[in-house]
């Protein structure tokens, strides 16, 4: 099984409120990761865990929180986030953080702000 | 890690061989070039990847010239199905960051043409 699971596929959510996008990952990958997608641009990495721990977060606002209550599951919980957070958000995850291994994209979460 | 040069965009007829390149002429002697590509609204999905021997699996061949400064992916028998942006991405060793990261440039739009 080489499946990176997301849900939900698709979310709107007002300015207000608060949200959780989860993925998860059957694969006993070590390294998991949040991207961010907006239109006809490449995915931007927001942040990588290794062993459920966070290991870097490339200067995303705290809006976004992550968490990795265990090795097979990631969430991005959202709050008071704003219409250009409007994206495709992915999820991704490879096996051992050291090493070069390809990542496991999901199918992504669209989120729409309004 | 080093910065990669694609085409655009490129255009192929349905059961020819694609060949999109790419250049990475300041590639250094322990990075790796990963081709990874993006169907449209999915997640991205690895392809192939090599550190200076070509390499070959049951997607894609990866050519990588003898300078390594740049490489060429070919898919043999490109379908419709094959219409997606390739990335090209090379991808350093292990910085102690917690794990490898991919930084993705603008990449490839393919358009395989019945």
């Amino acid at each position: 099984d080489t499946e990176v699971t997301q849900t939900p596929k698709h979310l709107v959510m007002g300015m207000t409120n608060k949200k959780s996008l989860k993925c998860e990952q059957h694969m006993g990958h070590r390294a998991m990761y949040w991207y961010k997608q907006k239109a006809k641009k490449p995915p931007e990495l927001m942040f990588v865990y290794s062993y459920e721990k966070l290991s870097i977060n490339e200067s995303v606002p705290s809006r976004f929180s992550p968490e990795c209550p265990n090795s097979s599951l990631l969430n991005l919980h959202l709050h008071a986030l704003q219409p250009e957070d409007s994206a495709l958000y992915l999820c991704a995850s490879s096996q051992d953080p050291g090493q070069a291994y390809e990542q496991y994209f999901g199918p992504g979460t669209r989120l729409t702000v309004t | 890690d080093a910065k990669t040069t694609q085409p655009t965009s490129m255009d192929c007829a349905e059961g020819r061989a694609a060949n999109l390149p790419c250049n990475h002429s300041t590639i250094s002697g322990n990075e790796y070039v990963y081709w990874y590509r993006q169907i449209h609204s999915q997640g991205p999905q690895y392809i192939i990847h090599g550190l200076k021997n070509n390499e070959t699996n049951e997607m894609a061949s990866l050519i990588i010239t003898e300078d390594r400064k740049s490489s060429t992916l070919i898919l043999p028998h490109a379908t419709l199905r094959d219409t997606a942006v390739y990335y090209c991405i090379v991808r350093g060793p292990y910085s102690g960051a917690g794990s490898y990261q991919l930084t993705f440039g603008k990449g490839t739009k393919l358009s395989v043409i019945p």
